[in-house]
C-alpha cells in the first residue's frame, strides 16, 4: 500500500485564487512528520511547510497553510492568492519515527500545478 | 554559496564512462542524502550518511558508489551505468538523521543521461 497518496496528477488555478492540493497518508505510528515540497521545472526541491502529528494547530508559512485532519489522515496544502511563480510540481512527504523503521522521507507522486494568468 | 549546491547540473555519459557527481552543503548539517528521481516515479532514496558514516543503502546497484569525506561534501561515483539510470539525481542535507521533525533541504540536482 502506498504511504503517501496524491490523487491529483494535475491542477489548474486562476492567478490570485486559492488552491488546495490533496494528500492522504498511511501510518500506524503515532509520531510522524508531514512535509510539502515544491519542485519547479529547474529541478530543485524547495521545502515549504511542516506539520507534526502532535501539533495542535495547522501549520502556516506565508501563503502556504496545511489543512491537517488527523482522523482522516489527510494533510492538504492550501496556497492562497496564487502567483504565476507557483506553477510547479508539489510533493507531499512523510517521515515516521525511527522506531517505526528507517529514517526515510517517503514521497508521494506529486501534483503538477499550473497557474493561469 | 548558500544552501545545497550540486555539480555538474547536466551530465551525458556513455555506458563505459566513469564520472562523479558532487554535492556540497553550506548549512552546517550533519546528514546528507542521495535521491534518484525518474520520470513518473516517486523520489527514491539511495544513500544516507550521518556524521560521515553511511547509515542506509537502499539496495542500490554497485555501479553507484557514494563517498562522504566530511559532513559538508557528498559524492556519487558512477561507472558502467545503464540507460535506465538516466534520471535527476538530487542531493539533500538535514541537521541530523532521526526524529520526525528533521527537515531535508535539497540541491538543484544533476540531470544525468546515459547513452
Amino acid at each position: 500500500a502506498q504511504k503517501i497518496t496524491q490523487t491529483q496528477p494535475g491542477m489548474f488555478v486562476q492567478e490570485k485564487e486559492a488552491v488546495t492540493l490533496d494528500c492522504t497518508y498511511d501510518t500506524s505510528d503515532p509520531s510522524y512528520g508531514l512535509f510539502w515540497y515544491k519542485q519547479p521545472s529547474s529541478g530543485e526541491m524547495i521545502f515549504l511547510i511542516y506539520q507534526g502529528s502532535y501539533d495542535q494547530q495547522n501549520a502556516t508559512e506565508g501563503r502556504y497553510s496545511l489543512n491537517f485532519q488527523k482522523a482522516r489522515k489527510s494533510a492538504n496544502l492550501v496556497i492562497s492568492a496564487s502567483q504565476l511563480g507557483d506553477s510547479a510540481m508539489y510533493f507531499c512527504a512523510m517521515r515516521e519515527s525511527p522506531g517505526a523503521g528507517s529514517y526515510q522521507l517517503t514521497f508521494g507522486k506529486g501534483t503538477k500545478l499550473s497557474v493561469i494568468p | 554559496e548558500t544552501g545545497v549546491t550540486q555539480t555538474p547540473r547536466h551530465l551525458v555519459m556513455g555506458m563505459t564512462n566513469k564520472k562523479s557527481l558532487k554535492c556540497e552543503q553550506h548549512l552546517g548539517h550533519n546528514a546528507m542524502y542521495w535521491y534518484k528521481q525518474s520520470a513518473k516515479k516517486p523520489l527514491e532514496l539511495m544513500f544516507v550518511y550521518n556524521f560521515k558514516e553511511q547509515t542506509e543503502n537502499n539496495s542500490v546497484p554497485s555501479r553507484f558508489s557514494p563517498e562522504c569525506p566530511n559532513s559538508s561534501h557528498l559524492f556519487l561515483h558512477l561507472h558502467t551505468l545503464q540507460p535506465e539510470d538516466s534520471a535527476l539525481y538530487l542531493c539533500a542535507s538535514s541537521q541530523f538523521v532521526g526524529g520526525t521533525t528533521d527537515t531535508q533541504y535539497f540541491g538543484p540536482g544533476t540531470r544525468l543521461t546515459v547513452l
